[in-house]
Order: C-alpha cells, then structure tokens, then sequence
C-alpha cells in the first residue's frame, strides 16, 4: 500500500526549533516530487513548497521562502519540514503529500499524509 | 500568481440533488491542469479529479470536472450523504495554488 505516515502532534513555545516529518513507503520515494501544505484552523489549504528526494531539489511558494526549510533523507525515504523559530501564527495542521506522476515538478497531490497539528503558544 | 475563486461559498442542498461547484482561476490554466479535492472534518484531503476532468483512482462516476482557461466545474450528479464536505479546487499549470473552498452542506 502507497501510503505518507506523519509525526505526531507537536506544542511548542513561541522562538522554539521544530522538525516534523512525513515517511513514505510502498512506492519509489526518490521517484515522486513531495510537497506540504498548510491548514490554519477552520481554513483553507495552502501550498507551502515541494522536494525531489532524489536529488532534494527543492521549491518554495513565495509566501513560506525564509519561513520554513523542506528537506528529505532518501535513505529513510522520509520528507521533513522545520522551522527555526516558531511564531503564534505557524499553529496550524501540515499535511505532506505526493504528486501523482513520477517526476512531475508541477501536479496534483494524489497521496495524503494523516497531517501533523503543530501548535505554538506561549 | 494565479489566483482561484470558488463560488459558492457555501451550497446547501438534499440528497439525490445535483451540485454544481465553480472555480475561476485570475488568468488561463494551461494544460487544463486543475484538480478538484474533498476534506471532511478531522480527514486529510481527498484527490477527486485531475486534468479538470480526469477522475482519480477509485472516485465514483458520479463526480465529473469540466472547464479550461479560467472557468472549471465539479458536477456531483446525485448527491450521496458522504459527499457533504468541504471542496477545493487547485492549479499546478503556475505553481501551485488553492481556491478557498467551497462547503457542501446538507439542506
């Protein structure tokens, strides 16, 4: 079974580090782009930036370049997404998600992670 | 960057009746490379179509996309009490962007 499994919820106090993650399996990870997007509580879905992991090419939407770092480890085929100093307004669920055709840098998501709740308070 | 808008923002109606969802994108989309999504609460989102009118793996064939350059629909023919949910339209034809959703409510 293709399947994106998350890391579990995270609190966390305003300035904290965080890194969570998002492991593949069931297909060739280094083969599909992965990308995460952002649900801020009773909102709507943004899309925050993608991964090659098998090259770890990487692209940002203009809104999160600067606010959060995508990589991935291939040899754990695992997707991570961090943040260096957390803020109020990073509360939110993230959900990691695959494209639908093998090395198409620009697709619709096909696979969904069960999505990481990440809330910040103080 | 391309912006969507999704009308209505909120479609109340009963089971058996058809639903009609719209998307409007700010400039074409090329390729016709609009998906359509459906999130219930507490679930991740679900891929509906692709290619504005290619159904993904496993949808029943009573959803169906249609459109191209800046206007694309989500017709569902008879609604189920499962299809009550929130849906979104997305483009990968630019980057990558959202609509705002639409929520599906039963009447």
């Amino acid at each position: 079974e293709v399947q994106l499994v998350q890391s579990g919820a995270e609190v966390k106090k305003p300035g904290e580090s965080l890194k969570i993650s998002c492991k593949g399996s069931g297909y060739s990870f280094t083969s599909y782009w992965i990308g995460w997007v952002r649900q801020m509580p009773g909102k709507g879905l943004e899309w925050m930036g993608i991964i090659y992991p098998g090259d770890s090419d990487t692209r940002y939407s203009p809104s999160f370049q600067g606010q959060v770092t995508i990589s991935a480890d291939k040899s754990i085929s695992t997707a991570y997404l961090q943040w260096s100093s957390l803020k109020a307004s990073d509360t939110a669920m993230y959900y990691c998600a695959r494209h639908l055709s093998s090395g198409w840098i620009l697709d619709a998501f096909d696979i969904w992670g069960q999505g990481t709740m990440v809330t910040v308070s103080s | 960057e391309i912006v969507l808008t999704q009308s209505p923002g909120t479609l109340s109606l009963s089971p058996g009746e058809r639903a009609t969802l719209s998307c409007r994108a700010s400039q074409s989309v090329s390729s016709s490379y609009l998906a359509w999504y459906q999130q219930k609460p507490g679930q991740a989102p679900r891929l509906l179509i692709y290619g504005a009118s290619s159904r993904a793996t496993g949808i029943p064939d009573r959803f169906s996309g249609s459109g191209s350059g800046t206007d694309f629909t989500l017709t569902i023919s008879r609604l189920e009490p499962e299809d009550f949910a929130v849906y979104y339209c997305q483009q990968y034809g630019s980057s990558l962007t959202f609509g705002q959703g639409t929520k599906l409510e039963i009447k």
